[in-house]
């Protein structure tokens, strides 16, 4: 069965500096979503993407995080100037699109920022 | 909005012994609701959806549903438990008025089932 692969599965970085997570959806889904996990509680909502921009973000989506699709399989999650409070499990998810359709999840990578 | 509660942060049962993980949803116009399941250091898995139709919504590994639309609720069941069945347990809902693709997630609820 078809999964959602995301890379690197556990990073460390310092305050301040930028990280990128990467992410591979299910090759013919359509909607991609990032979500994180605080701690292993809420799944928070962060942002969602069709066609190749934006189509939802919520608050915690500031000018500090950013996503891309550069390249038709990849689905990048950028945070440029790292806190202390993104440290966290930031699961990629995706979907054919139908809004009856569940989200299919990756295994999540964990950002401890020191 | 919508919004889902979890009122349980955990749930103990015997192994053996029926299940029921409760949730309660909020949403401006009919809902499309989910079970998930997350084991430790894993993404979340799912397990089942209401759409529409039969109340009683059946999944994986044994796990329904029960959809009541006048309690606004969507608890999760099982007729016997199985050790195995320990793990994180997510309701969530997508409002189909307005809501987006989005689903939104309540805080969770911890099963454990004993020997």
């Amino acid at each position: 069965e078809p999964e959602v692969t995301q890379t690197p599965s556990h990073q460390v970085t310092q305050m301040g500096q930028e990280v990128i997570l990467r992410c591979v959806p299910i090759s013919n889904h359509l909607y991609f979503y990032w979500y994180r996990q605080i701690l292993g509680q809420k799944v928070e909502f962060l942002v969602s993407f069709y066609n190749n921009e934006i189509s939802e973000k919520s608050e915690i989506f500031d000018d500090q995080f950013s996503v891309e699709r550069p390249d038709g399989s990849n689905f990048t999650l950028k945070i440029r100037s790292t806190k202390l409070e993104d440290s966290a499990m930031y699961f990629c998810a995706s979907h054919t699109g139908p809004s009856n359709s569940p989200l299919h999840f990756g295994n999540g990578t964990r950002l401890t920022v020191t | 909005a919508q919004s889902v509660a979890q009122p349980e942060d955990q749930v103990n049962v015997a192994e053996g012994n029926p299940l029921t993980v409760k949730c309660t949803y909020s949403v401006s116009g009919n809902p499309y609701l989910f079970w998930y399941v997350q084991y430790p250091n894993r993404g979340l898995q799912f397990l089942l959806k209401y759409i529409t139709g039969d109340n009683l919504v059946k999944g994986s590994y044994g796990f329904e549903a029960e959809f009541n639309k006048s309690q606004t609720s969507f608890h999760l069941k099982k007729p016997s438990a199985l050790v195995s069945d320990s793990a994180l347990y997510f309701c969530a809902v997508r409002d189909m008025a307005g809501g987006g693709n989005k689903l939104t997630f309540g805080t969770g609820t911890q099963l454990k089932v004993e020997l």
